[in-house]
């Protein structure tokens, strides 16, 4: 199994720059995460799907922040327009949703940028 | 329980030596905790796992503890290895239909040779 993808795996951009981040989840996984991890905040949920459907986005920080999950296989995070407070590493995971096991599996990360 | 903050805990111990990380948590309706391993660039790798009808749970080399009396839990790690080093995190699941997890600040265990 490949485990989660992400990419691409660094991002450098520029302030009010469209930045889309990209993942692949664990095939058969039914839940997919996007969180944001900073040394002042740690590791935040933004937005978890499952079955491709938003269950919370309670997290999203504001409307610059969209997520999308057009089928099983894909999900999309999408920041219009950047800011510099923007820059963290940014992990998807996902998780099997059978009632045995909550364990999420996370992918390498996107190292993100905004000058 | 745990908050978010600046100040990374941190573990420092000798190669060979025994590691114990703990972790309080806040939700006394948390029914499963999971401990993940994060090293440098990369993203957290599941180590353990354990539910609330539960008090112990060993893996290779690792044993979680859950006391819910007082919302605590703890990682040991058995003859701690150069390649243990990393920030550790608990996680735990505020149970009902959702399987949102919430993640404490993490530990830095720092394993001198």
């Amino acid at each position: 199994d490949a485990g989660v993808i992400q990419s691409p795996r660094h991002e450098v951009t520029e302030m009010g720059q469209e930045v889309t981040l990209r993942c692949k989840p664990i095939s058969g996984h039914n839940s997919l995460f996007w969180y944001r991890q900073t040394m002042m905040r740690g590791l935040e949920l933004l937005i978890y799907f499952n079955n491709n459907v938003p269950i919370d986005d309670s997290g999203m920080p504001e409307d610059r922040f969209s997520a999308k999950m057009p089928n099983a296989s894909f999900s999309t995070l999408k920041i219009q327009p950047s800011e510099p407070r923007d820059s963290a590493v940014y992990f998807c995971a996902s998780n099997p949703d059978r009632a045995s096991t909550d364990t999420q599996y996370f992918g390498p990360g996107t190292r993100l940028t905004v000058l | 329980g745990e908050s978010v903050g600046l100040h990374l805990p941190t573990l420092s111990v000798q190669e060979g030596d025994n590691s114990i990380i703990n972790c309080a948590y806040s939700n006394s309706a948390s029914d499963y905790f999971i401990w993940y391993k994060q090293e440098s660039g990369k993203g957290p790798q599941f180590i353990i796992d354990i539910r609330s009808n539960m008090d112990k749970r060993q893996g290779q080399r690792v044993t979680v503890l859950l006391n819910k009396t007082v919302k605590h839990l703890s990682l040991q790690i058995a003859a701690t290895q150069p390649g243990d080093s990393a920030v550790y995190f608990c996680a735990e699941n505020y149970g009902g239909a959702t399987n949102k997890l919430i993640f404490g600040t993490g530990t830095l265990l720092a394993v001198q040779p």
